[in-house]
């Protein structure tokens, strides 16, 4: 089982649908973290979570909902989405004292 | 915030080259990470290092701190060290959050 498990590992929805990507840590740690990875652009953070408390919300728009009901899981909840936030979603975690991420395979989402 | 500047954009190497990626950053940083991103998406840890020096079979990292740079050597390369390169920062302490590099392609030629 590796260290962070994200479902699905692809996904394609239309504008009007509502879908969850899911994100599963087994190493313990006690933040997570979902990150945005478009064409061309650098890897973009878009949500922190501590010990299930939300601590960033990088201008996220509210079609994107992140829940966190414990420090092993992580959903990122999705409405209403433009052709525009098709992109490679990649959650990570961390113990929050040294920083040292780690990812999971990402899901591919592509929005028609 | 942070500007993190890779080089170079992009690589090509024959097989069995010897390989330097560097990492530049404006602003002091409590932590330095460096990842390969497979041909699948998945970011691989390759190197935690703040500072100094870690080796790991052909990969090597080294972190200079106080000249805001690192730099990632890869030797005798093989085909499957081709993907994206990425090191990522967290400014200053407590900062929970880790600023990207736009990354090195690297592609490996049988």
């Amino acid at each position: 089982e590796t260290g962070v498990t994200q479902t699905p590992r692809h996904l394609v929805m239309g504008m009007t649908n509502k879908k969850s990507l899911k994100c599963e840590q087994h190493l313990g740690h006690n933040a997570m973290y979902w990150y945005k990875q478009s064409a061309k652009k650098p890897l973009e953070l878009m949500f922190v979570y501590n010990f299930k408390e939300q601590t960033e919300n990088n201008s996220v728009p509210s079609r994107f909902s992140p829940e966190c009901p414990n420090s092993s899981h992580l959903f990122l909840h999705l409405h209403t989405l433009q052709p525009e936030d098709s992109a490679l979603y990649l959650c990570a975690s961390s113990q929050e004292s040294t920083l040292e991420a780690f990812f999971g395979q990402g899901t591919r989402l592509t929005v028609v | 915030g942070i500007q993190v500047e890779q080089s170079p954009p992009d690589l090509i190497l024959q097989e069995g080259a010897n390989s330097t990626l560097r990492c530049n950053f404006s602003d002091s940083v409590n932590n330095l990470q460096w990842f390969h991103q497979n041909p699948w998406g998945q970011l691989i840890n390759l190197f935690y290092i703040p500072s100094g020096t870690k080796q790991n079979g052909r990969l090597s990292a080294t972190t200079v701190a106080t000249e805001r740079y690192s730099l990632l050597y890869i030797s005798s390369s093989q085909t499957t060290d081709s993907g994206v390169y990425f090191c990522a920062v967290e400014e200053g302490f407590g900062n929970e959050k880790l600023t990207f590099g736009t990354g090195t392609r690297l592609t490996i030629i049988p």
